[in-house]
């Protein structure tokens, strides 16, 4: 089945810095990809949608200077927290869609645990 | 706006029991509907899924209901066995932008 990877699945950082996420399709191309974000024992909120070749949408409320999104390729969606805080911390999931399989065709990644000190 | 969201944060069961998690959805306009177990520190992993047409699904022990009258959504676990403790959310396609939108969520743990 479809395989989506995301890279890393724990990153610390300082206050300020930038982290970079990345999301790859392993066996599968996705021309659209999803990120979202989950505080604890929360439910998972769309941040924005990534787009391959166009920019990405934004949910409302999500900053898109602080939370960079690019899809360079049909396998890679990335997402850079910049100057990051600590109320940045959560745990950031990607999802892509395999049209192979239709609307079953949601596959996630296994999520970066993001820790801003 | 639209959302969907689940009537008990926590589920307690006995292992070896029935369980039964259920959702309400808000939009009307949705026509596909999926169920998602996630448990800690990992990327929610697909159950089962429905469309509006039907009104019931059956899979390897779970079954989803969905009545569209009151826009109401649930999961049946048959014989609950302790793998089954993890998170459970609901989530519609939203059929005009293709996003997929979570439900609260809804602890479900399995008593031995």
């Amino acid at each position: 089945g479809a395989v989506v990877s995301q890279h890393p699945s724990r990153v610390i950082c300082k206050s300020g810095t930038s982290v970079k996420i990345e999301c790859r399709s392993l066996d599968f191309q996705a021309t659209t990809m999803f990120w979202y974000r989950q505080f604890p024992k929360q439910s998972l909120m769309l941040m924005a949608t990534s787009n391959e070749g166009s920019k990405a949408t934004y949910e409302q409320g999500v900053e898109k200077d602080k939370f960079l999104i690019n899809h360079a390729s049909l396998t890679l969606s990335t997402l850079t927290v910049t100057s990051a805080h600590p109320e940045d911390s959560s745990f950031y999931i990607c999802s892509a869609i395999d049209l192979g399989q239709g609307d079953r065709g949601y596959t996630f990644g296994s999520g970066t645990r993001l820790t801003v000190v | 706006g639209e959302s969907v969201g689940l009537h008990l944060p926590t589920l307690s069961v006995q292992e070896g029991d029935n369980s039964i998690i259920n959702c309400a959805y808000s939009n009307s306009a949705s026509d596909y509907f999926i169920w998602y177990k996630q448990e800690s520190g990992k990327g929610p992993q697909f159950i089962i899924d429905i469309r509006s047409n039907m009104d019931k699904r059956q899979g390897q022990r779970v079954t989803v209901l969905l009545n569209k009258t009151v826009k109401h959504l649930s999961l049946q676990i048959a014989a609950t066995q302790p793998g089954d403790s993890a998170v459970y959310f609901c989530a519609e396609i939203d059929s005009n932008t293709g996003k997929l939108i979570f439900g609260q969520g809804t602890t479900l743990q399995v008593k031995p």
